[in-house]
């Protein structure tokens, strides 16, 4: 059974440049949910999607950093342009129905020099 | 603001012995808890839950115990094992979901 895959592991751009970061649910969950990771703030939840609906973005930082989910297998987190600050491990999560147990991905190491 | 707090960004057991690891939260609302453990190059995955009607919940080596008029919960380990190195994350949810900062635990052979 996959689980949450993220594309690319790894990804290392300069500043200004677009970035972004892909995600597959897991099969049959209809929640995705978008989180970043630093060491200074823990896992913080950029937006969640249910049924490809974005539900809550309050945790987006800027304009720059946007968010879609065309269907229910596939979603993007972009950011545009990128700056030093935003490096991080993004990592994506699936859930059925929102469900508080949710699955994550493998994460995307960003390094923007 | 940190809304979920892991005070301890590590901490070191020997094999065998008892691991807790504290979280301590601000808002009341929060209704259901989870510990999530990282390996490293991995994302999380969950270990175990509880809802905020009760006070303990167990599952094999892993309790979790939930103080709501404290805002606290800890995991408790017992016994600890090489392989439960890990770093843990604690996590509430209410309307929004929350993770801590995590602890990365250290078990010694």
């Amino acid at each position: 059974d996959a689980g949450v895959i993220q594309s690319p592991r790894h990804e290392v751009t300069e500043m200004g440049q677009e970035v972004t970061l892909r995600c597959k649910p897991i099969s049959g969950h209809n929640s995705l949910f978008w989180y970043r990771q630093t060491m200074m703030r823990g896992l913080e939840l950029l937006i969640y999607f249910n049924n490809n609906v974005p539900i809550d973005d309050s945790g987006m930082p800027e304009d720059r950093f946007s968010a879609k989910m065309p269907n229910a297998s596939f979603s993007t987190l972009k950011i545009q342009p990128s700056e030093p600050r935003d490096s991080a491990v993004y990592f994506c999560a699936s859930s059925f129905n929102g469900g508080r147990e949710q699955y994550f991905g493998p994460g995307t190491r960003l390094t923007v020099t | 603001d940190q809304q979920v707090k892991q005070n301890s960004p590590s901490l070191s057991v020997q094999e065998g012995r008892i691991s807790i690891l504290n979280c301590d939260y601000t808002n009341s609302m929060f209704d259901y808890f989870l510990w999530y453990k990282k390996y490293p190059a991995e994302g999380p995955t969950f270990l175990i839950s509880i809802s905020s009607i009760k006070d303990k919940n167990e599952d094999g080596r892993f309790t979790v115990f939930l103080n709501k008029s404290a805002k606290h919960l800890s995991l408790h380990i017992v016994p600890s094992q090489p392989g439960d190195s890990a770093v843990y994350f604690c996590a509430a949810s209410g309307n929004q979901f929350y993770f801590g900062t995590g602890t990365s635990l250290t078990v010694i052979p």
